[in-house]
């Protein structure tokens, strides 16, 4: 139980576009889900942490018109790169708490996101 | 100084040694805290959790939490090849489902 996917897993974009990742609790529902960014051989930095039906909360310095989150349904969230960059380029994971307990964190594997 | 503090290795041992894992942190106000394992481009899976201060034991992982000295370590008893992975530790001022903080990462590989 309590898996997390996301989707894709792997995605390469031009400079300027916007590209569209999906959370998704399978087995559970989740209230809450975070959104972390991981560069290479660095620490999982978490960028926002989202609430289903409201507005998500975003760290210092993460740019909110950027990063757009939409936690709109107990089972998925979504985190849209609006005009990717190359230096947006990183591994974003999710990860979903549990409705009833609310004790863990559930990690999604990741998605790799390469801006040419 | 940063919140918390994890050598980030590399650490290299032969298989069945005993692995010692290390964090340390600032903020006292942390309560919660979590080991998690990373494999090559993977999402982290959560091996240990404690809360405040003492040990915890799963089969072969052991964590412990000095909150004294605002320390934590996992130990890995007989280590295996599929071991080899990142170690994260990870702390949270309220429960486990708020925000974590995480460390570097240890990267340990274990030979055969």
């Amino acid at each position: 139980g309590a898996v997390v996917s996301q989707h894709p897993s792997w995605v390469i974009c031009k400079s300027g576009t916007s590209v569209k990742i999906e959370c998704r609790s399978l087995d559970f529902q989740a209230t809450t889900m975070f959104w972390y960014r991981q560069f290479p051989k660095q620490s999982l930095m978490l960028m926002a942490t989202s609430n289903e039906g409201s507005k998500a909360t975003y760290e210092q310095g993460v740019e909110k018109d950027k990063f757009l989150i939409n936690h709109a349904s107990l089972t998925l969230s979504t985190l849209t790169v609006t005009s990717a960059h190359p230096e947006d380029s990183s591994f974003y994971i999710c990860s979903a708490r549990e409705q009833l307990t609310g004790i863990w964190q559930y990690f999604g594997p990741g998605t790799r996101l390469t801006v040419t | 100084q940063k919140e918390v503090e994890q050598d980030p290795g590399p650490l290299s041992v032969p298989e069945g040694a005993i692995v010692s894992l290390n964090c340390t942190y600032s903020n006292s106000a942390f309560q919660y805290f979590m080991w998690y394992r990373q494999y090559s481009r993977k999402g982290p899976e959560l091996l240990m959790y404690t809360y405040s201060s003492g040990n915890k034991e799963d089969g072969r992982f052991t964590a412990q939490v000095d909150k004294s000295s605002k320390y934590i370590s996992l130990f890995i008893r007989d280590s295996q090849p599929s071991d080899s992975a990142t170690y994260l530790c990870a702390m949270s001022v309220g429960q486990a489902g708020t925000a974590l903080i995480f460390g570097k990462g240890t990267t340990l590989s274990v030979s055969s």
